[in-house]
């Protein structure tokens, strides 16, 4: 079945750096790939949909300038948080549309503490 | 009220047990989707379903979409299924890719 990982699992970061989450399809192209959040004890929320080869979508209340959206590949979508801070722990998890189809497929997560 | 609605929001279990868990949800749908997440946050996708049944080993999934309801069953739990299952509805004439989730039903699994 279709593969999705994501990298790192989880990371540990100083407030006010920078942290690249990368989300890849193993064996399938995507042309949409989709970023979620999940705070603690709560659904997990869209913050933004991914095409490859264009600007990245974002769902109301998501700064796109602090959350960097880059799907340069069929296979590759990157989010970067700028500058996080404490409130930016959370869980963050993609998922990948194959192309030509309506099925998503999650990764498994990648949490992220900022101290 | 919440657009997707999941029940129980909590449910203890005995190893061997029988499980239901349930999801109801208001708007149309063109799929559905049930997912487990582990204590460690880890997402897996069980199931989608547009219509009727899909089984994956002890793994039954069902969906009614004339009610608009779903249920996810574990036969023959075990500690092991101990993980919150979360339903998500993709929404038809939403925003692409926009599911709706569930709160997620946690299961507890004894042995």
């Amino acid at each position: 079945g279709a593969v999705v990982s994501q990298h790192p699992s989880w990371v540990i970061c100083k407030s006010g750096t920078s942290v690249k989450i990368e989300c890849r399809s193993l064996d399938f192209q995507a042309t949409t790939m989709f970023w979620y959040r999940q705070f603690p004890k709560q659904s997990l929320m869209l913050m933004a949909t991914s095409n490859e080869g264009s600007k990245a979508t974002y769902e109301q209340g998501v700064e796109k300038d602090k959350f960097l959206i880059n799907h340069a590949s069929l296979t590759l979508s990157t989010l970067t948080v700028t500058s996080a801070h404490p409130e930016d722990s959370s869980f963050y998890i993609c998922s990948a549309e194959g192309t030509g189809t309506d099925t998503q497929y999650f990764g498994p997560g990648t949490r992220l503490t900022v101290l | 009220k919440n657009e997707v609605e999941q029940s129980p929001q909590n449910l203890t279990a005995q190893e061997g047990e029988f499980i239901t868990i349930n999801c109801s949800y208001s708007v149309g749908i063109s799929a559905l989707h049930w997912l487990q997440q582990h204590p460690g946050g880890g997402i897996v996708s069980l199931f989608m379903l547009s219509s009727g049944k899909k089984k994956h080993g002890r793994l039954i999934a069902t969906i009614n979409i004339q009610e608009k309801h779903s249920s996810l069953h574990i036969t023959a739990s075990h500690p092991r299924d101990s993980a919150v299952y979360i339903c998500a509805v993709l929404h038809y004439g939403g925003s692409q890719g926009n599911l709706i989730f569930g709160k997620g039903t946690k299961l507890s699994v004894k042995p």
